[in-house]
Formats: C-alpha cells, sequence, structure tokens
C-alpha cells in the first residue's frame, strides 16, 4: 500500500538556523498538507498545496514558512529563520481530492535549540 | 472557521466494554468527519470517517454517528481490545470550501486487560 513518506525523521537545530523538511506524497494524490504537533498538544494545520499553489494556510503560516513542490515527487517544508517555538513534529499529507482522506506521514521531530 | 471540541480528554475502560469519544464542531456547513488513531510518537492513521449525508457507518467493532442538528459526531468502539490504547483524534473541515483539517485536542484511550 503506498504511504507518504518524510525526511528526515529527526532534525536538530540552532535557532535562527534555516530547515527545509522534505515529504513524498502518494503517488496519484493532488492534495498536499503540513501539519504541526507541539508534544502533548493537537494536531495543528499549517499549509494546504494545490495545483502548484497554496489553497489555504493558517495563521501559524507566517513568512518565516514557504512550501515548494520543487519536482513532481518531493513537497517541501521550509522554516527561514527557526524559532524555540517551533519545536514539534512536523507531518506532511496528501489526498486524492478535496475532501477525500488525508493520509499522513511518519512525521519529522523538529528541536530547535 | 471551523472549532472542534472533543472531551473526554482521557478514557480508561476494562477490555470488552464499549468506548465513546465524542466531538462537537461549530460550522453547519461542515460535511466529512474523519476520525484517526494516533499511537504514541506515531503518525495519524484513519480508522473511520462519515459524511453529512448519512447519519451513521460502521465498520467491524468501530461506529461513528453524526447528528447535524445539534453539530456533534461520536465515536464507538466496541468489545475493546488493548490494542485500542492509544489517542484518537476527531476532525472537521476548516470551511465549507477548505481543504484544511481542523482537529480536536485528542482523547487518550487507555484498554486494561
Amino acid at each position: 500500500e503506498p504511504e507518504v513518506t518524510q525526511t528526515p525523521s529527526h532534525q536538530v537545530t540552532q535557532m535562527g538556523q534555516e530547515v527545509i523538511l522534505r515529504c513524498v506524497p502518494i503517488s496519484n494524490h493532488l492534495y498536499f498538507y503540513w501539519y504541526r504537533q507541539i508534544l502533548g498538544q493537537k494536531v495543528e494545520f499549517l499549509v494546504s498545496f494545490y495545483n502548484n499553489e497554496i489553497s489555504e494556510k493558517s495563521e501559524i503560516f507566517d513568512d518565516q514558512f514557504s512550501v515548494e513542490r520543487p519536482d513532481g515527487s518531493n513537497f517541501t517544508l521550509k522554516i527561514r529563520s527557526t524559532k524555540l517555538e517551533d519545536s514539534a513534529m512536523y507531518f506532511c499529507a496528501s489526498s486524492a481530492e478535496i475532501r477525500e482522506t488525508q493520509y499522513f506521514g511518519p512525521g519529522t521531530r523538529l528541536l530547535v535549540l | 472557521g471551523e472549532n472542534v471540541e472533543q472531551h473526554p480528554s482521557t478514557l480508561s475502560v476494562q477490555e470488552g466494554d464499549s468506548a465513546v469519544i465524542k466531538c462537537t464542531y461549530s460550522d453547519s456547513a461542515s460535511n466529512y468527519f474523519p476520525w484517526y488513531k494516533q499511537e504514541l510518537g506515531k503518525r495519524p492513521q484513519l480508522i473511520i470517517d462519515i459524511r453529512s449525508n448519512v447519519g451513521e457507518k460502521k465498520d467491524q467493532r468501530i461506529a461513528v454517528t453524526l447528528n447535524k442538528t445539534a453539530k456533534h459526531f461520536s465515536l464507538h468502539i466496541t468489545e475493546t481490545q488493548p490494542v485500542d490504547s492509544a489517542v484518537y483524534l476527531c476532525a472537521a473541515p476548516h470551511n465549507q470550501a477548505g481543504t484544511a483539517l481542523i482537529f480536536g485536542k485528542g482523547t487518550t484511550l487507555s484498554v486494561s486487560s
């Protein structure tokens, strides 16, 4: 069964550094998403992406964040200048259509020191 | 935008008992309600979902009911087993046209044998 994959599984970075989190969505899916989950808290929506542009974004997704689909398979989340409060598990997800099941990747645990 | 409230935050049952988790939503136009199971440190995995054109859906020991008038939907697990122990997350679409899922805070279910 196809799965969403994410790399790296863990990332430790210094405050102020840039990080890029990578995702490979399920191959025939058209909608891509990033969510985050701070330890012990709920899953929070960051951004959705369709047809090479952002469909929706939350208040969390400020100018420090950007997303890109650099090629036919990868979907990336960049945090330009990380803050301590960016420490969280970041999940990528994809779905075949809008309002269809969103399949989540295994997550990247980001720790900002 | 949507707001999702989930209760209870923790639930402990004996093996073989039933468990019920309830979520309320705010946007009466919401029409898709998934439930995810998240084991510790793992990705959320869809276990069942329901659309607003039906009132109940079952899949073996799991069922979901939807009350559109009261704007709540519930997860029912019968004949619980220790493997059912996990965090259960409900979600609803951010808005009628949106792609984002807004999650509840989660319910930690513990099934003791």
